[in-house]
């Protein structure tokens, strides 16, 4: 079966660093997602790694390690506003078409 | 439209009744997908739409679960005979297979979500 495992939460200080891992055991594996989700909203698009390294985006960076399972994003110089879930999901490649599974998301909370 | 839309945003009922919830997808986005959101919990899939037609319905939880799509567009997902265990956030999301700006390819854009509430 596909497994994907992320933190359930984590708390941060506003302008500190975060660093949420995930880890997935999953087979047919072609690429993986991260996803933001405010309380009450609908998750939006933040990341997408295929390929093993870094993807640097402003103050959100997302990694990757095929071999090893295993992805993080990382935010920097937190804001507030960053307090959010935060989905990793990967893109499996099926034959009914491509198909995303979410691990259950970390909630971050940033105080002041 | 802009986004992916959903209808209605809150949805209370009973026990034993059924309930049809909408949703709009970007337009010309051949892909749909629904999952259900438990409080707190991560994405639950339930179908994929390619057109009109579903390739994997694997997720839906059981036969009171059912889902069509019309025109390559507007979907509905029905939930007969509610159970309290249905109550969730039902969300949609739509693909394109071309990159759009902001996205890679493959990636899906959520719309808001149909609270459910089953007293």
């Amino acid at each position: 079966g596909q497994n994907i495992d992320q933190p359930t939460e984590m708390t941060a200080t506003e302008g500190a660093i975060v660093q949420i891992n995930c880890t997935y055991q999953t087979s047919g594996f072609n690429g993986l997602f991260w996803y933001q989700q405010h309380a009450g909203e609908a998750p939006t698009f933040l990341s997408y790694n295929v390929l093993d390294g870094l993807e640097e985006k402003g103050r959100f960076s997302s990694f990757l390690s095929r071999s090893k399972g295993y992805s993080y994003l990382l935010l920097k110089e937190l804001q507030m506003k960053d307090s959010a879930s935060y989905l990793c999901a990967v893109l499996l490649r099926k034959a009914a078409g491509n198909k995303l599974t979410f691990g259950g998301g970390t909630r971050v909370l940033v105080k002041p | 439209g802009a986004g992916v839309s959903q209808s209605p945003s809150n949805k209370v009922t009973e026990k034993g009744k059924d309930v049809e919830l909408r949703c709009d997808p970007i337009s010309g986005h051949t892909a749909l997908y629904w999952y259900r959101q438990s409080l707190g919990q991560g994405l639950e899939f339930l179908i994929y739409f390619q057109g009109n037609s579903a390739p994997d319905k694997s997720g839906l939880p059981s036969d009171r679960f059912s889902a069509e799509r019309t025109g390559g567009s507007v979907s509905t997902l029905t939930i007969q005979r509610t159970q309290q265990e249905d109550s969730a956030v039902y969300l949609c999301a739509s693909r394109s297979r071309a990159g759009l700006a902001g996205g890679p390819p493959d990636t899906q854009y959520f719309g808001p979500g149909t609270r459910l509430t089953v007293l």
